[in-house]
């Protein structure tokens, strides 16, 4: 167990629904980040929380939102769903901003049919 | 901003021979460059890291280079094992960037 908690595991849902991925960064950690890994690709930087507020952004779909809360945890929101948002959502989370490296959660294995 | 470009994407080694993986990055700012191992269907996993103040960096079977003028960074791995076979990501942090790109991946094949 990472200490980085991410809720469904598992979810298939039919296109154009919407569906939100949870993650609660280890104890600690202030800042949360979230990359989509589609089969066989690279990790693709989405988007950055720290302490609540967004602080970097990358191609992320303007489908697709996010937050943090007051307790850390973040969601992502994905909307509109289509076939090729079928990938792995992985969270992860540092301590601190800067040159630190990341723990990742397990991921929420989203399935678009 | 920052690219990661990463080889070669797959790499067959025979068990207990040595392999090398490639990152080269564009982002002269970049000062942190961590590695990942990632197995089939799980997280990936941090297995080493280097920041920019250092040439190389050793732990047990597993090291990693770095040359900041050429602006690329190797992974080695000694002695590989079965355990081993993995997909390998590298990464670069950019100080004005608060993020971690990452590079393709490599699929490694250990050979009994």
């Amino acid at each position: 167990d990472s200490g980085v908690t991410q809720t469904p595991k598992h979810l298939i849902t039919a296109t154009g629904q919407r569906v939100t991925l949870r993650c609660s960064p280890r104890s600690g950690d202030l800042s949360v980040y979230w990359y989509q890994q589609s089969l066989d690709q690279g990790l693709q930087f989405l988007i950055q929380y720290y302490n609540g507020e967004e602080r970097a952004k990358g191609n992320i779909l303007e489908r697709f939102s996010a937050q943090q809360f007051p307790d850390l945890h973040s969601e992502l929101n994905l909307s509109s769903l289509e076939l090729g948002d079928s990938a792995l959502y992985f969270c992860a989370s540092t301590a601190l901003q800067g040159s630190y490296g990341y723990t990742f959660g397990s991921g929420t294995r989203l399935t678009v049919v | 901003g920052e690219n990661v470009e990463q080889h070669p994407s797959t790499l067959s080694v025979q068990e207990g021979d040595s392999a090398v993986i490639k990152c080269t990055y564009s982002d002269s700012a970049s000062n942190y460059f961590p590695w990942y191992k990632q197995e089939l269907g799980k997280r990936p996993q941090l297995i080493i890291d280097i920041r920019s103040n250092v040439g190389e960096k050793k732990d047990q079977r597993i090291a990693v280079t770095l040359n900041k003028t050429a602006k690329h960074f190797s992974l080695h791995i000694t002695e590989t094992q079965p355990e081993d076979s993995a997909v390998y990501f590298c990464a670069a942090h950019s100080v004005g960037d608060d993020k971690i790109i990452f590079g393709k991946g490599t699929r490694l094949h250990i050979l009994p």
